[in-house]
């Protein structure tokens, strides 16, 4: 089944703490993304990356790292979470061939940083 | 970061009435998409639009990409219990490029 998976579904950390959620796709995608949502703000991306070893910044980069060493891979990283940093985390692909549009999503991960 | 405004922020729904939700924007996309939440999952892609003025339905749903291309609504007809959740619109500027998302429309069922 294509699908785009994140891990995990829910985290409570404390800030400071350094945490990785990872995403992987299984459709040969060369986009992915990271996009966080927050109540009545949608959701805003935080980092993409149109091939291996191509990264850019999103709307709301600051706090986040990514890598996208490999294809199927875009782990983002929270070197020292933050309180504000409390929200849910989507990761999301698509293709650039063929003029594909829309992403397809993972079911997110909810993390808590207290 | 760009935002586009989607109204209402939530609205309830009594089965069998329809409802309809738009969203603005004050730059132009050049694609319109409709996605759909469920509690605790991700969006998934209801509608999407290609063309200024299409006019576009799957089931009892209706999406429009205006004229402008600076806005789009959403009717979803017969409402029906399942309806309920986050209804987002998004916009894109050429395949591949980023989703610009609405803040959201959140669906609930009248007590």
């Amino acid at each position: 089944e294509a699908q785009v998976t994140q891990n995990p579904r829910y985290l409570i950390t404390v800030t400071g703490k350094k945490l990785t959620v990872t995403c992987s796709q299984n459709m040969n995608h060369e986009y992915m993304s990271w996009y966080r949502q927050d109540p009545g703000l949608g959701l805003r991306q935080i980092y993409y990356s149109m091939n291996v070893e191509v990264t850019d910044k999103g709307d709301v980069p600051e706090g986040y790292k990514v890598s996208r060493k490999e294809k199927r891979n875009f782990p983002l990283i929270l070197e020292s979470p933050s309180p504000n940093q409390t929200s849910l985390y989507f990761c999301a692909s698509t293709s650039l061939q063929g003029g594909s549009y829309g992403y397809t999503f993972g079911s997110g991960t909810r993390l808590t940083v207290v | 970061g760009q935002q586009l405004n989607q109204s209402p922020q939530s609205m309830f729904i009594q089965e069998g009435e329809d409802v309809s939700m738009n969203c603005t924007s004050s730059s132009i996309f050049n694609t319109w998409l409709w996605y759909k939440q469920d509690p605790g999952e991700g969006p998934v892609l209801l509608i999407a639009l290609y063309k200024a003025g299409e006019l576009t339905s799957n089931g009892r749903l209706t999406a429009q990409f205006g004229i402008t291309r600076k806005d789009s609504f959403l009717n979803i007809s017969a409402s029906i219990p399942s309806d309920v959740g986050i209804y987002f619109c998004a916009g894109q500027k050429a395949a591949g490029n980023k989703l610009t998302f609405g803040g959201g429309t959140r669906v609930l069922v009248k007590p």
